[in-house]
């Protein structure tokens, strides 16, 4: 079946403009993930969404950075105002609940590269 | 101090060799724990949980120590194809959102 897709996989963006990433979870599954990953790190949680409610977004690194996912399905990240310190792969996770090994599935990334 | 530290590696060993590594975290409350794998430029993918009781998966052993708050990935007969980054990631609490990862130890396998 399909996995999770992530749109663009590449952003060059400069610096000060304003990107939008999407992904799109395996079909069914509630929970969705944001994560932020930064050369030779880990991935670091961004945002959880449960269906269409933001349950947790405190990893968020600024207010320049907006996610949604109004209908529960398809979620897009949002930066505003880019800064060269943003420029990481981006991380769409998504998982079936009730979660009982909180297996996520990843997709690819968006490579955002700030100029 | 990271809640989640791993050894970046690289450990570098020849194929067949056995080869293993510990990660520790700082919280606890933990209740969940897994190991995942990332090749290089690609996503993370889940490798495996890690039980109270340990568990083995063919060739990879997991095990959990609570009371030094660590957990080890062993790998036997080490393969090429098992080069790669391995992620710890240990889970806070009930909710699905708590989630830390660590940095990764990466691994190559040499013929």
């Amino acid at each position: 079946g399909a996995g999770v897709s992530q749109s663009p996989r590449y952003k060059v963006a400069k610096r000060g403009q304003d990107v939008a990433l999407r992904c799109d979870p395996i079909s069914g599954h509630v929970s969705l993930f944001w994560y932020q990953q930064a050369l030779g790190q880990g991935p670091e949680f961004l945002t959880y969404f449960q269906n269409e409610a933001q349950l947790d977004k405190s990893g968020l690194p600024s207010d320049r950075f907006f996610a949604e996912r109004p209908e529960g399905s398809v979620s897009t990240l949002k930066i505003q105002r880019t800064q060269q310190e943003d420029s990481a792969v981006y991380l769409c996770a998504s998982s079936s609940f009730p979660a009982n090994t909180y297996e996520q599935y990843f997709g690819p990334g968006t490579r955002l590269t700030v100029t | 101090r990271k809640e989640v530290e791993q050894d970046p590696g690289p450990f570098n060993v020849p194929e067949g060799a056995t080869v293993a590594f510990n990660c520790t975290y700082s919280n606890s409350a933990s209740q969940s724990f897994f190991w995942y794998r990332q090749d290089c430029r690609k996503e993370p993918k889940l490798l495996m949980s890690v039980y109270s009781s340990g568990n083995e998966d063919g060739r990879f052993t997991a095990q959990l120590n609570r009371a030094s708050q660590y957990i080890s990935l062993l790998i036997r007969d080490s393969k090429l194809s098992d080069s790669a980054t391995y992620l710890c990631v240990v889970n806070k609490g009930s909710s699905a959102s708590k989630i830390i990862f660590g940095s990764g130890t990466r691994l190559s396998i040499r013929p």
